[in-house]
């Protein structure tokens, strides 16, 4: 089955520690992305990654951080420098530009930090 | 940045009506989507259309891209269409991956 996987699907942390969520595709997409959703809002770009080794900021970077060292994979980390880090996390993928550049979506992550 | 708005802000049908969720953006468009977000937080891929008519089902879509605004019409609703309605966009002026999201729609289906 083709798709994007995120775990976890919940994740609990006390405040001050970094904590790490996993997005990994099998689409074979060039571009991957990680949104953050509030309650009753929409989605806000994180980070995103057109290929391999590198990566751009969104809108709302200060706090996170990405590596993108597969193809398949895009780590994000909730930094404690992330001043309201509860929220949920979505991970999208697309093919790269023109007609291709539909992005599809994880089942995402809920983080919750007390 | 390219504004997105979405109404109504909130919707409550009966089972079996139709409806039509309403788009607007500010700047001419490269790529629109349209999802629907479950219950579970899973969004769904509903339509990629910058630009003209596509239908899927009991659900089409309209993108008048001159105009700046796009519609959903969902008709014979069921209650598993219920759900946050997302209409997303990338300006022109950008690359094919900023998304830009409105504050979506939220409907409810009853019996």
């Amino acid at each position: 089955d083709g798709g994007i996987t995120q775990s976890p699907k919940y994740l609990f942390r006390k405040e001050g520690q970094n904590v790490t969520l996993s997005c990994e595709q099998n689409l074979n997409h060039d571009a991957m992305y990680w949104y953050r959703q509030d309650p009753g809002q929409g989605l806000r770009l994180i980070y995103y990654s057109q290929i391999v080794n590198d990566f751009q900021k969104g809108d709302i970077a200060e706090g996170y951080s990405v590596s993108r060292e597969k193809k398949e994979s895009f780590p994000l980390t909730v930094t404690s420098a992330q001043k309201n880090p509860t929220a949920f996390y979505l991970c999208a993928s697309s093919m790269w530009g023109g007609a291709f550049s539909e992005q599809y979506f994880g089942p995402g992550t809920r983080l919750t930090v007390t | 940045g390219i504004q997105v708005e979405q109404s109504p802000p909130d919707l409550i049908l009966q089972e079996g009506a139709n409806s039509t969720l309403r788009c607007n953006f500010s700047d001419s468009v490269n790529n629109l989507q349209w999802f629907h977000q479950n219950p579970w937080g899973q969004l769904i891929n509903l339509f990629y259309i910058p630009s003209g008519t596509k239908q899927n089902g009991r659900l089409s879509a309209t993108t008048v891209a001159t105009e700046r605004y796009s519609l959903l019409y969902i008709s014979s609703s069921q209650t598993t269409d219920s759900g946050v309605y997302f209409c997303a966009v990338d300006g022109s002026g950008g690359s094919n991956y900023k998304l830009t999201f409105g504050k979506g729609t939220l409907l409810t289906v009853n019996p």
